[in-house]
């Protein structure tokens, strides 16, 4: 299986901050990477795939970058409701594996 | 909008056969396109991607659980159904049913989850 690798696993920020979490696999994946958002005792939230497209509906602020191992989500101007959960997901090949989480909490 | 809606016994006992159904509503298993999936969240290992049925039949199940799973459909009633056997305490966790979507590339991700639904084991 692929390993997903995500870092850090919790991070402190404030509202209007930029955040970065970064995602490593441990094989290439090439662009078949996906994030999502878990807020808590919600249902997971699909934001990006094939590493950088948006979902339809998911705010701009949010951004997804790279390819081969290394990945990031990137979070511009932070909102109340982005403190939450995320999730690398690699599904170049099965079977799907995820990352760790990365926990957000507000500062 | 599609809606995903788990159901099950939230308790089983170990040994047991855990038995959950997923509810699709606002779209049809049958249309295709889409693979249906199960996964499952512990707090100590994590997320774990179960398998998928597409609307055919077809599967696919996670080797470290192919022995004890089986997923299936029913069109008729636009639900799928996942089963796991021989249950230990292990296999307490949330369980999402979920829909996946294939990108430019070909690639099936998963895109849409259900809400989960808690499954303890315990005697």
């Amino acid at each position: 299986d692929i390993q997903m690798t995500q870092s850090p696993s919790s991070l402190s920020a404030s509202v209007g901050d930029r955040v970065t979490i970064t995602c490593r696999a441990s094989q290439d994946i090439s662009n078949s990477l996906a994030w999502f958002q878990q807020g808590p005792g919600k249902a997971p939230k699909s934001l990006i795939y094939s590493a950088s497209s948006l979902q339809s509906g998911v705010p701009s602020r949010f951004s997804g970058s790279g390819s081969g191992t290394d990945f990031t989500l990137t979070i511009n101007s932070l909102q109340p409701e982005d403190f939450a959960t995320y999730y690398c997901q690699q599904y170049r090949t099965y079977p799907i594996t995820f990352g760790q989480g990365t926990r957000l909490d507000i500062k | 909008q599609v809606q995903l809606q788990e159901s099950g016994p939230g308790l089983v006992k170990p040994s047991q056969t855990l038995s959950l159904t997923c509810s699709v509503s606002s779209g049809s298993l049958s249309s295709g396109g889409y693979y249906w999936s199960w996964i499952r969240q512990n707090p100590g290992k994590g997320l774990e991607w179960i398998g998928y049925i597409y609307h055919t039949g077809d599967t696919y199940y996670n080797p470290s659980l192919k022995s004890r799973v089986t997923i299936s459909v029913d069109t008729s009633k636009n639900q799928f159904s996942l089963k796991v056997s021989s249950v230990t305490a292990a296999d307490t966790a949330v369980y999402y049913c979920a829909r996946e979507l294939y990108d430019t590339s070909g690639y099936y991700y998963v895109h849409y989850w259900g809400q989960g639904t808690l499954v303890t084991v315990s005697s």
